[in-house]
């Protein structure tokens, strides 16, 4: 069965440094997603991305974040200038048209010192 | 203000009776309503979708209802086991305001364990 894949599963970087995200959607879907979780707290959508551009963001998503669909498969989201609190599970997610269920990843964990 | 809420932060039910959890929505109007499984350290895995034109849904031992006079869904485990310990999340797609690109709101999740 097609799945979300991501990786690394675990990052560790310095404040203030860049990092990068990658992700494979599954290969017939899309919209693709990123939502975060910090420890303890609900599931929080970042951003939204169908036909090769942003089509929804939320008020995290600020100049900082950035995401691309560089060759057709991957689907990354990068962080330009890490800060303490940028620590979570950072989640991918895709799904093959309007209104049907979205499948996820099983993450990236974000630790940044 | 818009919120969701899962009534119930954990539950702890006997091995073989029915689960069920409950999410409540105000200031939403859904297109539908989906239901996941987390586990600790995982990514959130699909169960159910329920539309908004829909009752009731059904697969396997899972049963998921819609009521958007109530603003309210149930999720039910029958015959629930050990393995269903899990964390259980509902979200929802809001359609008001136009074209919805799927951005997904979370319930901040129920922890179940079912005991043997």
């Amino acid at each position: 069965e097609p799945e979300v894949t991501q990786t690394p599963s675990h990052q560790v970087t310095q404040m203030g440094q860049e990092v990068i995200l990658r992700c494979v959607p599954i290969s017939n879907h899309l919209y693709f997603y990123w939502y975060r979780q910090i420890l303890g707290q609900k599931v929080e959508f970042l951003v939204s991305f169908y036909n090769n551009e942003i089509s929804e963001k939320s008020e995290i998503f600020d100049d900082q974040f950035s995401v691309e669909r560089p060759d057709g498969s991957n689907f990354t989201l990068k962080i330009r200038s890490t800060k303490l609190e940028d620590s979570a599970m950072y989640f991918c997610a895709s799904r093959k048209d309007i209104y049907y269920e979205q499948y996820f990843g099983p993450g990236t964990r974000l630790t940044v010192t | 203000s818009q919120k969701i809420e899962q009534n119930s932060e954990a539950l702890n039910i006997q091995e073989g009776k029915t689960a069920t959890l409950t999410c409540n929505y105000t200031n939403y109007s859904p297109a539908y309503l989906q239901w996941y499984r987390q586990d600790p350290g995982r990514g959130p895995v699909f169960l159910l979708l329920i539309r908004e034109n829909e009752k009731e849904k059904r697969k396997e031992r899972l049963k998921v209802t819609f009521d958007t006079t109530l603003k309210q869904s149930l999720f039910h485990i029958t015959a629930s086991q050990p393995a269903d310990s899990a964390t259980y999340l509902c979200a929802l797609e809001n359609k008001a305001g136009g074209t919805s690109y799927g951005k997904l709101t979370f319930g901040q999740g129920t922890i179940l364990t079912v005991h043997p």
